[in-house]
């Protein structure tokens, strides 16, 4: 079958790193996406990895190993902003999405 | 800039009866997706359209239609509506539906069937 798996929540304090990690099985494999989504809000995209390495963004980050089916987000410099859920998805052969159930990660001062 | 609108926020239901929530875009996207988000799940596909006039079947369709007459309008429609159908409703579009573009996503519209 398949499956996307992120831990459920994570708590970090501002100003810190933090690394929100997602394995992948999927029948095919076409990209892997993270998504944020503030608490009542609707997701907006952070970033899009098809191939292996890391892609930086500012404070953001992502890393996509497609032999390991493994995937981060990786946050910099954590402000209190930050606050939400982050949601991992997969395109599979269909193309369509997998969606993971999203990592809730609290920010404390 | 609208991006993308639903309707409504929220919504109290009968079981039984029927409703359609709608979605709108001005963003001229040719693909439009609806989604289900549970607690604990991820998002649930529950039908798709990759242009005007095309429309196919998510992950969960059961229980729900779908029509796209235009590239701007992709309702959603339960015929008949069951307490399992409570969830928040979630429309989103994007350019093509290759899946190295963004999916842009309404504000969602929260359903409770009772």
């Amino acid at each position: 079958g398949q499956n996307i798996d992120q831990p459920t929540e994570m708590t970090a304090t501002e100003g810190a790193i933090v690394q929100i990690n997602c394995t992948y099985q999927t029948s095919g494999f076409n990209g892997l996406f993270w998504y944020q989504q503030h608490a009542g809000e609707a997701p907006t995209f952070l970033s899009y990895n098809v191939l292996d390495g890391l892609e930086e963004k500012g404070r953001f980050s992502s890393f996509l190993s497609r032999s390991k089916g493994y995937s981060y987000l990786l946050l910099k410099e954590l402000q209190m902003k930050d606050s939400a859920s982050y949601l991992c998805a997969a395109g599979d052969s269909n193309y369509q999405l997998i969606w993971g159930a999203g990592t809730k990660l609290i920010i404390k001062p | 800039t609208a991006g993308i609108t639903q309707a409504p926020t929220s919504q109290i239901l009968a079981a039984g009866r029927s409703m359609t929530l709608r979605c709108t875009q001005d963003m001229r996207h040719n693909a439009m997706y609806w989604y289900r988000q549970d607690l604990g799940l991820g998002l649930r596909l529950i039908h798709y359209s990759n242009t005007a006039g095309t429309t196919g079947k998510g992950e969960v369709p059961d229980g729900y239609s779908v029509s796209r007459a235009n590239t701007d309008d992709f309702p959603l429609t339960l015929a008949s509506a069951v307490p399992s159908q409570t969830s928040v409703y979630f429309c989103a579009s994007s350019d093509s539906a290759d899946l190295n573009t963004e999916a842009f996503f309404g504000q969602g519209t929260r359903l409770t069937v009772v």
